[in-house]
């Protein structure tokens, strides 16, 4: 069975990085070069599609509204991928969800999530 | 970017009918976004019940089914319960990003 774990700081300050990490289990991330990516969800809105990465050929892609802060990596030794988030506001505060893509863009298996909130 | 575009609620019957839609302000969607469908009940994780526009999981329901109709991708209920209850989310994709509806709040009542 193919299980996410999202994991890394609740709480980030004004203007600094926030980063994310993914453990991937019951399943090699470098697999079939299968994709993997974040979804957020800020308090009370909707889904926002944040990035995606191939986890052999190493291909991102962003959402344009974040690309200039964001960086998406993949490390197949850990079976791991993460999320990096620059210069970071109170907007960016939300439940940062990482999943397996089926292609670039779908979503496809959902970790449970991490609330990350911005605030000094 | 591209705007995509879902009723904001929507209330079944017990045992009804419903169809949730899903447009682009690009125009027609077509299978070439390859529309997605999530559910998301309060305080959990979404789950992906429909991918490229109507293809279903192991985990997804009989009573919910995909399709594109009227220039839009669409979700169709038959036999609503009460545990469908939920929000119902849209994914398109567009050349190297995907974007989410705003979302659908399904009532059963």
């Amino acid at each position: 069975q193919l299980l996410l774990q999202e994991s890394g700081p609740g709480l980030v300050k004004p203007s600094e990085t926030l980063s994310l990490t993914c453990t991937v289990s019951g399943d090699s991330i470098g697999r079939d070069n299968n994709c993997w990516g974040w979804t957020r969800q800020s308090p009370g809105k909707g889904l926002e599609w944040i990035a995606s990465i191939y986890s052999t050929i190493g291909t991102t892609y962003y959402n344009p509204s974040l690309a200039s802060r964001l960086t998406i990596s993949v490390d197949t030794s850990k079976n791991q991928f993460s999320l990096q988030l620059t210069s970071v506001t109170a907007t960016d505060t939300a439940v940062y969800y990482c999943a397996r893509h089926r292609g670039a863009t779908g979503v496809d298996i959902w970790g449970q999530g991490t609330m990350v909130t911005v605030s000094s | 970017q591209a705007v995509v575009t879902q009723e904001p609620s929507l209330t079944v019957s017990p045992g009804g009918t419903v169809t949730l839609t899903c447009g682009s302000s690009t125009g027609v969607v077509t299978s070439d976004h390859w529309p997605y469908w999530f559910q998301q009940k309060p305080g959990q994780a979404p789950r992906t019940l429909i991918y490229d526009t109507n293809n279903k999981y192991s985990w997804t329901p009989a009573r919910f089914s995909g399709s594109l109709l009227g220039g839009k991708a669409a979700l169709t209920l038959s036999g609503a319960l009460p545990e469908d209850e939920a929000d119902y989310y849209c994914l398109l994709s567009y050349p190297a990003a995907g974007v989410f509806g705003g979302g659908t709040k399904l009532t059963v009542l």
